[in-house]
């Protein structure tokens, strides 16, 4: 993922809207794409992977979207919950090691 | 199922001092990493381990910083002497393979004076 440096982009979004948080890469051999969610006080927590042969997975409430023309992941909440206001970080995997986005603070309204 | 455990959650010093962080990793997870996070600098890779292998330490900031692993139940890094700008979160996580998700500990939050 790219870093986005000191600015953390924030997402405002009314409980139970959709949300869509985007997450650019810059490595074209990068084959495996983690989205993390991390909450104030613990270690990001995996929530969604998907893998370069793939260009949609979903899992419960949430889907990835894949578009390795542009080098553009997407991870869409539905639904989302007061529980779901996080920072969220994309990463993706060339080799052995993760590269991470700098995050997107997803607030929800109630 | 036990995560990632690290200790201790928080640590308070004074520059100069010697600081030492404990990981244990999931157990069966051939792979360790340990990070750094900081507002400025976001998520870090300092160094990861494969079955207690160091494979790559490019991340390891400068000759102050160390870290081992002496069997795979157990790593720590180590920061000797201490300086105030060695302040940030690390984490530690490990995983099954290299291409399966990495699992956090809840981190060391650590200040240096």
């Amino acid at each position: 993922g790219e870093s986005v440096g000191l600015h953390l982009p924030t997402l405002s979004v009314q409980e139970g809207d959709n949300s869509i948080i985007n997450c650019a890469y810059s490595n074209s051999a990068s084959d495996y794409f983690i989205w993390y969610k991390q909450e104030s006080g613990k270690g990001p927590q995996f929530i969604i992977d998907i893998r370069s042969n793939m260009d949609k997975r979903q899992g419960q409430r949430v889907t990835v979207l894949l578009n390795k023309t542009v080098k553009h992941l997407s991870l869409q909440i539905a639904a989302t919950q007061p529980g779901d206001s996080a920072v969220y970080f994309c990463a993706d995997n060339a080799g052995n090691m993760l590269t991470f986005g700098g995050g997107t603070r997803l607030m929800v309204k109630p | 199922d036990a995560g990632v455990i690290q200790s201790p959650r928080h640590e308070v010093t004074e520059m100069g001092q010697e600081v030492t962080l404990r990981c244990k990793p999931i157990s069966g997870h051939d792979y360790l990493f340990w990070y750094r996070q900081t507002m400025m600098r976001g998520l870090e890779l300092l160094i990861y381990f494969n079955n207690n292998v160091p494979i790559d330490d490019s991340g390891m900031p400068e000759d102050r910083f160390s870290a081992k692993m002496p069997n795979a139940s157990f790593s720590t890094l180590k920061i000797q002497p201490s300086e105030p700008r060695d302040s940030a979160v690390y984490f530690c996580a490990s995983s099954e393979t290299a291409n399966q998700p990495q699992h956090f500990g809840d981190g060391t939050r650590l200040s240096i004076l």
